[in-house]
């Protein structure tokens, strides 16, 4: 059975760096074709990609947030962490993870974790 | 950048058939999945690869993608399905969704 458990702050301050850590299991970034990503929704808005890592370590990332996110993984903790520089409060949102597998048919993003609420105010 | 357009609300009546659309500039070359989110809950997956079930999502919900237009069809609605639902699909390699369908049965 495959899981993704979000896990991070619940409050940051505006102009602070997020750090947000995604534990799976059920497989492993090692296996070819098997990615993380990262998805946010602000409250009551719709689902938002912000970004990618893939088992052969390939990052993509949101164009309009591309410069401000950095997304790495740690294979042994079955962790991907994604941060988020220069927090603003239209950042505040329920940010998620969620598996692809870009060796399938078609790419979908299944399962996604549980999501984890980041506020952002001073 | 890819856009994917979802009407905003709609409602159905118990029984009938409910048929979300979303539209992105040939979508129907790309593959479009659909996912059904209840208040507090994590989207769930109820359609990938245009049309195909995974385990588990009863046989009712069914999809279609060509041309410029995917969509969702949920037959013999019920008051469960109530909910927001989102297509997705890939451009490249960023994931796109639309901005969200709430359906209301009533």
């Amino acid at each position: 059975q495959v899981t993704l458990r979000e896990s991070g702050p619940a409050l940051v301050k505006p102009t602070q760096t997020l750090t947000l850590t995604c534990t799976f299991s059920g497989f492993s970034l090692t296996t070819n074709g098997m990615c993380v990503n990262w998805i946010r929704q602000p409250p009551g808005k719709a689902l938002e990609w912000l970004a990618r890592i893939d088992w052969d370590d390939e990052k993509y990332y949101s164009t309009s947030l591309k410069t401000r996110l950095t997304i790495s993984k740690d294979t042994s903790k079955n962790q991907v962490v994604l941060t988020m520089t220069n927090l603003d409060p239209v950042d505040t949102a329920t940010y998620y993870c969620a598996r692809t597998n870009t060796a399938a048919a078609s790419n979908f993003l299944d399962p996604w974790g549980q999501g984890t609420l980041v506020t952002v105010s001073s | 950048s890819y856009e994917l357009t979802q009407p905003p609300s709609m409602s159905v009546s118990p029984g009938q058939t409910a048929s979300i659309t979303c539209s992105g500039h040939k979508l129907g070359d790309k593959y479009a999945c659909w996912f059904q989110q209840k208040p507090g809950q994590s989207p769930l997956l109820v359609i990938y690869q245009d049309s195909r079930r995974p385990s588990g999502i009863p046989e009712r919900f069914s999809g279609s993608n060509s041309g410029n237009t995917a969509t969702l069809t949920i037959s013999e609605t019920q008051a469960m399905d109530e909910a927001d639902y989102y297509c997705q699909a890939w451009d490249s390699t960023t994931a796109v969704f639309g901005g969200g369908t709430k359906l209301t049965v009533l």
